[in-house]
């Protein structure tokens, strides 16, 4: 059974500064994996899919690798700014299924 | 791109009374997923269809809950009788889906329903 795991549950930094938001799974079969962001109260933003073929993608300030086999993805946040404050999950979608597989979130609050 | 459009936002009902919540899936997927989230256990998925046909609905926690696809463009998810535990947000998402290995598979989610039965 897939499980995914969001460490730090929480993170506070000073804006500007550079982070790393971190992602583990426990089976290495995946299809891929997507990032997303939640606003309190709001529906969910997908941020950047990740194929189990890639090792990374990027998008604006935010840049996504993959290590599929030590069942690690990072989730890099340059130059933050306080709009970047929300809740970032990670999901896995293992081979053979459909479903996603959630991890519990980093709540991240960027302090001006 | 309209998105995906969950009705209604909120809900606020006693325990005992039905439930009825609705999703509209961006025009053009042909998979359309119900998940739950709670403090306690994140988000989960309930029940999954592929054009219109549920596949998976071993996430549906008992059988006060049901769930239809009456057409691709419509989908809703019922509880009755609701109860207290049931209180959660409720997203729908939607989906492209694709065996050749290519595409995307990318779940877009609603804007969720608050479900809060008293």
């Amino acid at each position: 059974k897939q499980e995914v795991t969001q460490i730090p549950a929480a993170l506070s930094v000073p804006e500007g500064e550079n982070l790393v938001l971190n992602c583990s799974f426990t089976d290495s079969a995946i299809y891929n994996l997507q990032w997303f962001r939640q606003d309190p109260g709001k529906g969910l933003t997908s941020l950047l899919l990740i194929q189990s073929s890639q090792r990374e993608q990027t998008s604006g300030r935010l840049n996504a690798s993959l290590d599929k086999s030590s069942g690690r993805s990072t989730l890099y946040i340059a130059a933050s700014q306080p709009g970047d404050s929300a809740t970032y999950l990670c999901a896995v979608r293992s081979r053979g299924a459909q479903k996603l597989v959630f991890g519990q979130g980093t709540r991240l609050t960027i302090n001006p | 791109d309209a998105g995906v459009i969950q009705s209604p936002r909120h809900e606020v009902t006693e325990m005992g009374q039905e439930v009825t919540l609705r999703c509209k899936p961006i025009s053009g997927h042909n998979s359309l997923f119900w998940y739950r989230q709670t403090m306690m256990r994140g988000l989960e998925l309930l029940i999954y269809f592929n054009n219109n046909v549920p596949i998976d609905d071993s996430g549906m926690p008992e059988d006060r809950f049901s769930a239809k696809m009456p057409n691709a463009s419509f989908s809703t998810l019922k509880i009755q009788p609701s109860e207290p535990r049931d209180s959660a947000v409720y997203f729908c998402a939607s989906s492209l889906y694709s065996t050749s290995g290519t595409a995307g598979n990318e779940q877009y989610f609603g804007p969720g329903t608050r479900l809060t039965v008293t």
